[in-house]
């Protein structure tokens, strides 16, 4: 049973470009968690998906985020136009329905703006 | 908004030394509180979920404790090793939330 698998594990954009950010959760999880570590800070929640709904986006900035995980293949975190401020390891976690203390973590994606 | 805090923010020992970090979080609607163990480009891994208050959980030479009325849990570690040297993260849920909020971690070093 593979884990939380994220991909990819690091990438690199200019300013302006998209990034697009997979995870696929472990064999039947059904909720996904995606959170960012900015350098020298914790773990900060930006939302979380079940398949084909956002049930909680609230930490997830307003403008150029956006987040899906559809029925069938992995979640997406996507980023519109980075800026530099972007930078930073985005983790995904997921967990079987209704069992968030079950919760697993990918290794992360290290996503770098030049 | 849930605040999770935790210290101290990093800690140095010596192999042998037998150390404690805190974690508080509010204890109003608790629901769950997670510790994880973080090694540098791995992904946390969990070491214990605890729910009641009073829980004591322990795997090898780490245990942990809860409070869930003054809302703060203890994580010990007895005999460091070099090998425990990582990030201590702790995280609270409460029932209104479906999520794990954060606590910025402590930072361990264990010296030989």
């Amino acid at each position: 049973n593979a884990g939380v698998m994220q991909n990819p594990r690091h990438l690199v954009r200019r300013r302006g470009q998209e990034a697009r950010l997979r995870c696929s959760p472990m064999k039947g999880h059904s909720h996904v968690y995606w959170y960012r570590q900015l350098p020298e800070e914790g773990l900060k929640f930006m939302v979380y998906l079940q398949k084909e709904n956002i049930i909680d986006e609230s930490g997830m900035p307003k403008e150029r985020f956006s987040a899906e995980f559809p029925k069938e293949g992995p979640s997406i975190l996507r980023i519109q136009q980075v800026v530099r401020g972007d930078s930073a390891a985005y983790f995904c976690a997921s967990s079987p329905a209704g069992e968030a203390e079950k919760l697993f973590f990918g290794s992360g994606t290290q996503l770098s703006v030049l | 908004i849930l605040n999770v805090e935790q210290s101290p923010q990093s800690l140095h020992v010596q192999e042998g030394d037998s150390t404690n970090f805190t974690c508080s979080f509010p204890s109003s609607n608790f629901y769950a509180l997670h510790w994880y163990r973080w090694e540098t480009a791995k992904s946390p891994e969990a070491l214990f979920v605890m729910t009641l208050n009073g829980d004591e959980k322990k795997k090898g030479r780490i245990s942990a404790t809860l409070n869930t009325k003054e809302g703060y849990s203890y994580l010990y570690i007895k005999g460091s090793q070099p090998e425990d040297s990582a990030t201590y993260l702790c995280a609270s849920m409460n029932t209104g939330f479906q999520k794990l909020v954060f606590g910025t971690g402590t930072r361990l070093l264990v010296s030989p």
